[in-house]
């Protein structure tokens, strides 16, 4: 069963603007990890924050994490065209902690 | 670094045969992998881990007898799909996880290979 919810299912923007999409989990967590799918494709892992931090910074991309309601959240600043694609949070649990859980994942659809 | 690739990237067959998707490591040891399945607009749904030499574990739900998963060498693991049908038309995604990834909290990243679409007519 999955694990995550994500919010919203599908976004769109204007190139520019900062896009936010957010993950709600169930379970306890090792970390959180953010993919990004582009139509057909493979996943291109974006970011992973463990369970003990609380925001992370990778170029564009700012991660959060709040584990006391279970949520986390993936800023994209500065939108490219290039970034339209679906992303997936996906969860490391506790027990069974190697396997990922994956959330529904949203849409994101950068206009030019 | 960490390369996962796939073969084929995709495959059209006949209801009734068998089709074997085949997942590489190709730069590293992968001690374990993961399968995943994932219909359109949909998410990754875990099928199977799998341990090299060992015997995987499917998730519930998940039919051993129809999947066959064969991991026989720290970079090689198949997917075989027997007697396909039209609903098992899909979208196979491995992952590989590697002997020394740096432990973050008891959890590991994964690689993911570029997928393999499956169409069953």
């Amino acid at each position: 069963s999955q694990q995550g919810e994500e919010d919203p299912q599908a976004l769109s923007i204007q190139e520019g603007e900062n896009a936010t999409m957010n993950c709600s989990y169930k379970t306890s967590i090792n970390n959180l990890q953010w993919y990004r799918q582009n139509s057909g494709r493979g996943l291109v892992h974006l970011i992973l924050i463990r369970s003990n931090e609380r925001e992370k910074h990778s170029g564009r991309l700012r991660v959060t994490l709040d584990t006391s309601k279970k949520s986390s959240s993936l800023l994209i600043t500065a939108s490219r065209a290039a970034d339209t694609a679906s992303y997936f949070c996906a969860t490391g649990l506790i027990q069974g902690a190697q396997k990922l859980v994956f959330g529904q994942g949203t849409r994101l659809t950068i206009n030019p | 670094g960490a390369v996962v690739s796939q073969h084929p990237s995709w495959v059209i067959c006949k209801s009734g045969t068998s089709v074997k998707i085949e997942c590489r490591s190709l730069d590293f040891q992968a001690t374990t992998m993961f399968w995943y399945r994932q219909f359109p607009k949909q998410s990754l749904m875990l099928m199977a881990t799998s341990n090299e030499g060992s015997k995987a574990t499917y998730e519930q739900g998940v039919e051993k007898d129809k999947f066959l998963i064969n991991h026989a060498s720290l970079t090689l693991s198949t997917l075989t799909v027997t007697s396909a049908h039209p609903e098992d038309s899909s979208f196979y995604i491995c992952s590989a996880r590697t002997r020394g990834s740096p432990r973050t909290s008891g959890g590991y990243e994964q690689y993911f290979g570029p997928g393999t679409r499956l169409t069953v007519t």
